[in-house]
């Protein structure tokens, strides 16, 4: 199936770090979800974002839906350990249909 | 807490035999299953939709024979690969619709099968 193109596809950062990572997509979207999968694990939801434009966070999280819903970006602030994992981006076009996953981004934090 | 519980976390099964993962939804109806297979390294690929009542749609490429979805209750779907081949070795992950809800979906914690 599609996918969307999520950017970058790994990260290697030093504990303190800010990370930012990003998804675009040709088709328009309604909802942007980013999910943090670990490894063995189903996919978490961290944030889920609704209208165009809209910025949401979540602790150190940051989202934001593009104003064209075709992107959407996750920033993390101060980055610790824990942080280590897969994101995901996943877009959705109306509610109740299945999403679309983007390629994921593997970070990896040394402390 | 979880809201999706996946069962069994891991399987290993002989070469022809057949497999049953179950997903469930724990404290709501989910009328929307969504069946996701990932390989190592790799992102979620969609499998089917399950829809509580009546036959599930299939994915492109996804063998409708191979991998039975049954909806039978507003809770409960489960994932039957038939005859199973190591090329069926993945990691199945289930997620679930709120009826009434449309978004977000919340997934299970994901079945390792290998296939020996």
């Amino acid at each position: 199936g599609q996918q969307l193109n999520q950017s970058p596809q790994s990260m290697f950062i030093q504990e303190g770090e800010d990370v930012s990572m990003n998804c675009t997509s040709s088709s328009i979207f309604n909802t942007w979800l980013w999910y943090k999968q670990d490894p063995g694990e189903g996919p978490v939801l961290l944030i889920a974002l609704y209208k165009a434009g809209e910025l949401t966070s979540n602790g150190r999280l940051t989202a934001q839906f593009g104003i064209t819903r075709k992107d959407s970006f996750l920033n993390i602030s101060a980055s610790i350990p824990s942080d280590v994992g897969i994101y995901f981006c996943a877009g959705q076009g109306n509610a109740g249909n299945m999403l679309t996953f983007g390629g994921g981004t593997r970070l990896m934090v040394k402390p | 807490g979880a809201v999706v519980s996946q069962h069994p976390s891991r399987v290993i099964c002989k070469s022809g035999t057949s497999v049953k993962i179950e997903c469930r939804s724990l404290d709501f109806q989910a009328t929307t299953m969504f069946w996701y297979r990932q390989f190592p390294k790799q992102s979620l690929m969609l499998m089917a939709t399950s829809n509580e009542g009546s036959k599930a749609t299939y994915e492109q490429g996804v063998e409708k024979d191979k991998f039975l979805i049954n909806h039978a209750s507003l809770t409960l779907s489960t994932l039957t690969v038939t005859s199973a081949h190591p090329e069926d070795s993945s990691f199945y992950i289930c997620s679930a619709l709120r009826q009434a809800s449309g978004s977000p979906l919340h997934f299970g914690n994901g079945t390792r099968l290998t296939v020996t």
